[in-house]
């Protein structure tokens, strides 16, 4: 079946450092992806989205690129703030129904002054 | 406005009870997605809602049920829990194949 792999972490960043974590995905059709976050405390939000191939996602300062050659959708930022220390996920849709995702486990991003 | 309420926010049982976890999407949203987090993983999938309707359903026994109102709002229904039902449960609602927008989810604890 389809799913998602993300790196592990917890990733530990000083501020202004360069943000990647990676998410590899397995899926038959061409899925929608999607980066979430979870601030502590919060909700899930949904931080960007691509809906096809070489769409690139972006937010707040952070992007994801849609690779269907690599199946990938790394996230990446540039320079990352203390605000940014959360749990994010990596997600896809495969059937179009944004309401079914199928998640990453998670990498945890703590971002140290 | 208010976003996506869910209650309990906490809650403790032994195995075998029942639970009814309860969610109200934000305003204007007619879906209502649930899904279960275990500890240190991602969401996964339990079942959506829609017309008051299971509209789809991911890989969770029949123990696992729900319903929707006229109001839009939902429960989810466990039977007979087990240990392993222990996790985070999210409520999740948005428009029909739109972005959906999470509650911060009911701790249930079975011991």
């Amino acid at each position: 079946g389809d799913s998602v792999t993300q790196m592990e972490g917890p990733v530990t960043l000083s501020e202004e450092a360069f943000l990647t974590i990676n998410c590899t995905y397995t899926a038959t059709g061409y899925p929608s992806l999607f980066w979430y976050v979870q601030y502590p405390g919060e909700g899930l939000q949904l931080l960007l989205k691509a809906t096809k191939a070489d769409d690139k996602g972006s937010n707040k300062g952070f992007e994801a690129t849609y690779r269907k050659e690599t199946t990938s959708f790394h996230l990446e930022k540039g320079s990352v703030q203390v605000s940014d220390s959360a749990v994010y996920f990596c997600a896809l849709s495969d059937d179009g129904n944004t309401g079914k995702l199928i998640f990453g486990q998670g990498t945890t991003l703590q971002v140290k002054p | 406005d208010a976003g996506v309420t869910q209650s309990p926010t906490h809650l403790i049982k032994t195995r075998g009870q029942q639970v009814t976890l309860r969610c109200s999407p934000k305003s204007g949203h007619d879906t209502v997605s649930w899904y279960q987090q275990a500890l240190g993983q991602g969401p996964q999938f339990i079942f959506q809602y829609y017309e008051e309707e299971e509209r789809q359903r991911g890989n969770f026994p029949d123990r696992f049920s729900g319903h929707q109102f006229p109001n839009y709002s939902s429960e989810l229904n466990v039977n007979a829990l087990l240990l392993g039902d222990s996790a985070l449960y999210l409520c999740a609602s948005s428009r029909l194949a739109g972005e959906l927008f999470f509650g911060e989810g009911s701790r249930l604890t079975v011991l």
